[in-house]
């Protein structure tokens, strides 16, 4: 697709389930980030990859977290053991390759979200 | 935690009139960008401003950065019922080789036909 896909769109879990959050990044681009938006709030950083390496995640809450981009394109957003406080809308960005490489404009582009809902 | 800390938290306005958001930020950046979101939806990129430029217009957006007082404003001029939405900075520093950037709660824009 043209844009950064995201599913599921909408997750409605029970507390203490397991989750995962799914984010296909724009073709060519070779960085992706997670961030996560409370209601009423601006998006909170997570992590950071930069191919298949998590180049920064000093944004991951506790280690109920964790992401994965193994093969450097699809990355996966894993909660453990759901709290209630996690339910929010967790956001993927992508954008073109770091400085360097080519031009970066430093501009992210945003997935829909995928809103996480634990009961 | 987030940087940039948008005024006002909320703006209604009319059709027409003028809009413009404020943002300040408190550490040091390489530049300093605008996002929209509309409800239930995903950030788009609106404009980005350099930390050597002072002001950038885009279509009916123009944006100004002080690094001296680490503020940003954004106005968008004739505004339309369509521009209701969320606007966000977002500071960008290159960290490590990349842009992260770190946003604020965002102002939420309402424009009245």
């Amino acid at each position: 697709g043209a844009g950064v896909s995201q599913t599921p769109s909408n997750k409605v879990t029970e507390k203490g389930k397991y989750v995962e959050l799914r984010c296909d990044p724009i073709s060519g681009h070779t960085a992706l980030y997670w961030y996560r938006q409370s209601l009423g709030q601006g998006p909170e950083f997570l992590i950071y990859f930069q191919g298949t390496g998590a180049a920064d995640d000093s944004g991951l809450p506790n280690d109920r977290f964790f992401a994965v981009r193994p093969e450097g394109s699809v990355s996966t957003l894993k909660i453990q053991r759901t709290e209630r406080g996690d339910s929010a809308v967790y956001l993927c960005a992508s954008s073109l390759p770091e400085r360097g490489q080519r031009a970066n404009t430093g501009e992210l582009f945003f997935g829909e979200g995928s809103r996480l809902t634990v009961l | 935690s987030q940087q940039g800390e948008e005024d006002p938290q909320a703006l209604s306005i009319q059709e027409g009139e003028n809009a413009t958001m404020n943002c300040s930020y408190k550490t040091s950046i390489n530049n300093l960008q605008w996002y929209r979101q509309n409800s239930g939806r995903g950030l788009v990129h609106l404009i980005l401003i350099r930390s050597n430029e002072r002001e950038k217009h885009s279509g009916r957006l123009r944006v100004t950065l002080d690094t001296s007082k680490k503020s940003s404003s954004l106005l968008i001029t004739a505004s339309r019922a369509a521009d209701t939405a969320s606007y966000f900075c977002a500071t960008g520093e290159f960290s490590g080789g990349y842009n992260k950037l770190i946003f604020g709660a965002g102002t939420r824009l309402a424009v009245h036909p």
